[in-house]
């Protein structure tokens, strides 16, 4: 079955302790990318990773790091979480850029960082 | 930079209503336009999408949108709601420029029984 798996579902942390959510896909879709939605604000790109080894900024980099370093997967990596990167996360894949609007989206990560 | 709009926050309908959303992109170029949908405790999953052609597209379950481009608009409409239509809706912009694609902040539309 073709799906995008995000892991954790639901996380609870504390300001400032390292943590990384884990997106994984398994249709070989070179361009993935991560995304929050906050109440009233919609979806906001985070970083995106048009092939291996290449990620740019979306909308809302501060505070995140991402990787990709195969094709598969692109965790997203927050180094010193803060209150306000509380938020529902969204990672998505599509087969390239240039179809970069039929992404397949994972269930999705709900972080609360106190 | 492209942005979409969704004014309608919160909209609630009784079951056999009829239902438009609004939804308007600024953008001067060619943009393609996208209706999402996401289920209570789901992802998004594409309701229709516009890419050229008929300004009029239909997408699953009944849903359907116009493209206007002199109003920079992309309606969404339905003639007759569900209770299983409740759901948050996400207008979206597209264009080859960016290669991002933009959401606007979202409608919840509640459908009730």
């Amino acid at each position: 079955e073709a799906q995008v798996t995000q892991n954790p579902r639901y996380l609870i942390t504390v300001t400032g302790k390292k943590l990384t959510v884990t997106c994984s896909q398994n249709m070989n879709h070179e361009y993935m990318s991560w995304y929050r939605q906050d109440p009233g604000l919609g979806l906001r790109q985070i970083y995106y990773s048009m092939n291996v080894e290449v990620t740019d900024k979306g909308d809302v980099p501060e505070g995140y790091k991402v990787s990709r370093k195969e094709k598969r997967n692109f965790p997203l990596i927050l180094e010193s979480p803060s209150p306000n990167q509380t938020s529902l996360y969204f990672c998505a894949s599509s087969l390239t850029s240039g179809n970069a609007y039929e992404q397949y989206f994972g269930p999705g990560t709900r972080l609360t960082v106190t | 930079a492209q942005s979409v709009s969704q004014h309608n926050h919160h909209v609630i309908l009784s079951e056999a209503a009829s239902l438009e959303l609004g939804c308007n992109y600024s953008y001067g170029g060619t943009v393609n336009l996208f209706w999402y949908v996401q289920y209570p405790g789901q992802h998004l999953q594409l309701l229709l999408k516009y890419f050229s052609g008929d300004p009029l597209v239909k997408g699953i379950k009944g849903f359907e949108a116009e493209f206007i481009k002199s109003k920079f608009s992309f309606n969404l409409r339905k003639p007759s709601v569900q209770w299983s239509d409740t759901a948050e809706y996400f207008c979206a912009a597209y264009t080859g420029s960016a290669r991002q694609l933009t959401f606007g902040s979202g409608t919840q539309l509640t459908v009730l029984p």
